[in-house]
């Protein structure tokens, strides 16, 4: 069950511009994560924002949650282009698995 | 270095074949999961583990099977009663509990021919 759902599907962005992609979740959740995947690699953990949190800062990224409207977003700072990437937003699943979205595209061109 | 092996990377089967997909760990996780990846489908729960010698159907796990005999190991049988098994699959773990991040491998590509 693919709870979270980003928007966009895709973004293309120059470097130094800001990124914000969008997570949306059908159900109530204990915490949100963001993770990255670059192509054909495995998935890296980003950032965990608890559901008693409403913003979050790691570096460049900066999560907000907004659990009344169930949702969350994502962005980056100042993006280089080795940001270009897919980003998932992954909520609760069952034992403690996790629940992940169709993901957003990042490309971020020089 | 503390990680998750998969192994191999690209991996070819044949119809009608069985084939063992690897995943190895030394985190000292108790929590590991099988996921598949569809371009456009995001990543799908096949089976989870929360324990050795106890694992648990995810959302999709017709045609595959799993043991987890040892901690550190996981790995997935992908069975001739599976239809459509060309796909990414990404194995991971956790320690126990919520709110703890998850920890990939790097991912098996499994093309049948």
């Amino acid at each position: 069950s693919q709870q979270g759902e980003e928007d966009p599907q895709a973004l293309s962005i120059q470097e130094g511009e800001n990124a914000t992609m969008n997570c949306s979740y059908k159900t109530s959740i204990n915490n949100l994560q963001w993770y990255r995947q670059n192509s054909g690699r495995g998935l890296v953990h980003l950032i965990l924002i608890r559901s008693n949190e409403r913003e979050k800062h790691s570096g460049r990224l900066r999560v907000t949650l907004d659990t009344s409207k169930k949702s969350s977003s994502l962005l980056i700072t100042a993006s280089r282009a080795a940001d270009t990437a897919s980003y998932f937003c992954a909520t609760d699943g069952p034992g403690y698995a996790l629940n992940f979205g169709k993901g957003t595209s990042l490309l971020v061109t020089p | 270095d503390g990680g998750i092996t998969q192994s191999p990377k690209y991996l070819f089967r044949k119809e009608g074949q069985n084939v063992t997909l690897s995943c190895e760990q030394n985190l000292n996780h108790d929590a590991m999961y099988w996921y598949r990846q569809d371009p456009g489908q995001g990543l799908r729960l096949i089976y989870y583990s929360q324990i050795v010698n106890d694992f648990q159907k995810g959302d999709i796990a017709e045609g595959y099977s799993v043991s987890r005999e040892k901690k550190e190991s996981f790995p997935l049988t992908v069975t001739s009663a599976q239809k459509n098994p060309t796909a990414f699959y990404l194995c991971a773990s956790t320690i126990r509990g919520r709110n703890t991040e998850a920890f990939f491998g790097q991912g098996t590509r499994l093309t049948v021919v």
